[in-house]
Formats: C-alpha cells, structure tokens, sequence
C-alpha cells in the first residue's frame, strides 16, 4: 500500500497562475484533509472532506477550492497563486476522528 | 490567544535523559488530543493519542492529559538522538469530524 500520495512534490508559479495539488488514499478512508506548514505556524487546515461528496472550510480556505473526485482523491486547486500562499502543503486520510495519516507534501513557491 | 500553545524551543536535552513537551490549548470543549512527530523536510506521524484525563505510555512515551488545567504534555524517557524532531500537539473539539488544530510546535534536540 502506497498509502497517501501526493503530486507535484515541488511547484514554482507566477503571481496569478492557477495549480490543481493532487492527492489519493488507498487506505478506504472516510474522511480527507489539506493543511499548509508555514514556519512557525504548525499546521493549518484549509479544507476538509469528511466523506465522499461532502467538502468544508477549516481555518485558512480563502484563495483556494476543493474537489472530493471520489473516495480516493482529494484536490486542492489555486485559482490565482499569491505570495502569500508560498507553503507546503500537505494532504491527510483519517477514520473519522482517528489517526490522520499525512502525505509527503507538495513544497509551493509562487514569485 | 492562540488555540493550541506551545513552546517552540528548541528544547536541548542530553541523550538518555528525560524530554518534557508541554502544550495548553484554549477551547474547553476539546475531546481528543495527539502528538505528532515531524523529522525535518518529512510529513507529521502519530506516535500518541490521549481522550481521557490521566496518563497514557506507549514504550518510551507517556502522554499526561489534565482536562481542568487544559494541558497536556508528552514525556520521551531515555531520549535517543533519533528523537530529535519537531512535536506537533492537535486537538479536536468534534470526534465526527477529525478537524485538527495544531500547535506551532516544539524542536527537540537530543545530544550525545
């Protein structure tokens, strides 16, 4: 089992280019979930999907927008890259509330 | 006020000590709580969770929740040098949903 994967690994926009991050889980999971790193920050989650067919903010959703393609795949687009969402991003699988099982991440610089 | 605090350190201890990673988070209504570990350039893994007040071991970890103080702290006995990471606390306040907040984390770095 690959677990969750994640593409691209590294990224570089242009202010005001749009990007799709792609993300599948093989572990039969309910639930999905994007975060960004910044440093010093932690974690911040951006969407959620707590199961197929259902999406919903988290703390820091502005600028971006998600699709749940089917149980697998999680998507999280930009439709106009800024600066500041220069980060790297990660995607998570759970059970519900269980343990969240994280990707290897997606490392983003928009210029 | 943030909702889940922590110190980012970093915390040196020597090798074979005892590491104490602390955490305080702000909203009462918190049920589940869990430390992560993350290696530098690597993605955060569970090593704990703890639901309930008291203490929780798992090998060389124990996991400390006081729910009335809003704390809770992981304890790394014998510290390895391959403990040298980063410890992320989350919290949630819903068991539907799984909605982490994490802290911004702590650096622990284990000397020989």
């Amino acid at each position: 089992n690959a677990g969750v994967t994640q593409t691209p690994k590294f990224q570089v926009l242009k202010t005001g280019q749009s990007m799709t991050l792609q993300c599948a889980q093989d572990m039969n999971h309910n639930s999905m979930y994007w975060y960004r790193q910044d440093p010093g920050m932690g974690l911040r989650l951006i969407y959620y999907s707590a199961s197929e067919g259902t999406t919903d903010k988290g703390e820091v959703p502005n600028g971006y927008n998600v699709s749940r393609l089917n149980k697998r795949e999680f998507s999280l687009r930009l439709e106009s890259a800024a600066p500041s969402q220069t980060s790297v991003y990660f995607c998570a699988s759970s059970e519900l509330a269980d343990t969240q099982y994280f990707g290897p991440g997606t490392r983003l610089t928009v210029l | 006020q943030k909702e889940v605090e922590q110190n980012s350190g970093p915390l040196s201890v020597p090798e074979g000590a005892i590491a104490s990673l602390n955490c305080t988070y702000s909203d009462r209504g918190s049920q589940s709580f869990f430390w992560y570990r993350q290696y530098s350039g690597k993605s955060p893994e569970l090593i704990m969770s703890i639901y309930s007040n008291g203490d929780k071991e798992d090998g060389r970890f124990t996991a400390q929740l006081n729910k009335a103080s809003q704390y809770v702290s992981l304890l790394i006995r014998d510290s390895q040098p391959s403990d040298s990471a980063t410890y992320l606390c989350a919290v949630t306040r819903s068991s539907n949903t799984g909605k982490l907040i994490f802290g911004q984390g702590t650096t622990l770095q284990v000397k020989p």
